[in-house]
């Protein structure tokens, strides 16, 4: 079957640095997405990976490795306002997105 | 953990048809279902949100009468995307919450992709 794996909560502090993992299994790869979301609001998109390696974008930045099937997103400098859900989702062979179950970050004073 | 399917995932439809999309909660009940739409690589565009037994309540600029939403049950809601025209191209995703308002109780769908030709 396909899958998504995520940690389901991560705790960290403000003004550190934080890496969320994802593992993933599925039916073909046509990239992997990250999205933050928080509480009653709509996903904001954080980053597209299609090819193997680092893509860095201002604090934020996603890592992709296909033949491990594994990504990360890393978040430096937490503020508070980062203390959301992150949801990573690959889309397969038949473009369907395949989603995480979303990881809860706390960002602690 | 509850699942949420989309049916179809893929269609191709000409140019003044309509196509509905389904939303299903196969294993719990969704008294509310969220639509969104997403345009390659881009956010997902909140659409609409999708109430059992009441109306939809669209988003600011989304034309309620093109998107007919209809959510008659507490597992099924519908998007019929009417006389589409190749703009209405994209990903539609629906997405539900299981019990209580957490972020992380909030389930997706796979998707469906639209083409308009």
């Amino acid at each position: 079957g396909q899958n998504i794996d995520q940690p389901t909560e991560m705790t960290a502090t403000e003004g550190a640095i934080v890496q969320i993992n994802c593992t993933y299994q599925t039916s073909g790869f046509n990239g992997l997405f990250w999205y933050q979301q928080h509480a009653g609001e709509a996903p904001t998109f954080l980053s597209y990976n299609v090819l193997d390696g680092l893509e860095e974008k201002g604090r934020f930045s996603s890592f992709l490795s296909r033949s491990k099937g594994y990504s990360y997103l890393l978040l430096k400098e937490l503020q508070m306002k980062d203390s959301a859900s992150y949801l990573c989702a690959v889309m397969d062979s038949n473009y369907q997105l395949i989603w995480g179950a979303g990881t809860k970050l706390i960002i602690k004073p | 953990g509850a699942v949420v399917s989309q049916h179809p995932s893929w269609v191709i439809c000409k140019s003044g048809t309509s196509v509905k999309i389904e939303c299903r909660s196969l294993d719990f009940q969704a008294t509310t279902m969220f639509w969104y739409r997403q345009f390659p690589k881009q956010s997902l565009m909140l659409m609409a949100t999708s109430n059992e037994g009441s109306k939809a309540t669209y988003e600011q600029g989304v034309e309620k009468d093109k998107f007919l939403i209809n959510h008659a049950s507490l597992t099924l809601s519908t998007l019929t995307v009417t006389s589409a025209h190749p703009e209405d191209s994209s990903f539609y995703i629906c997405s539900a919450p299981t019990s209580g308002a957490d972020v992380g109780e909030q389930y997706f769908g796979p998707g469906t992709r639209l083409t308009v030709t």
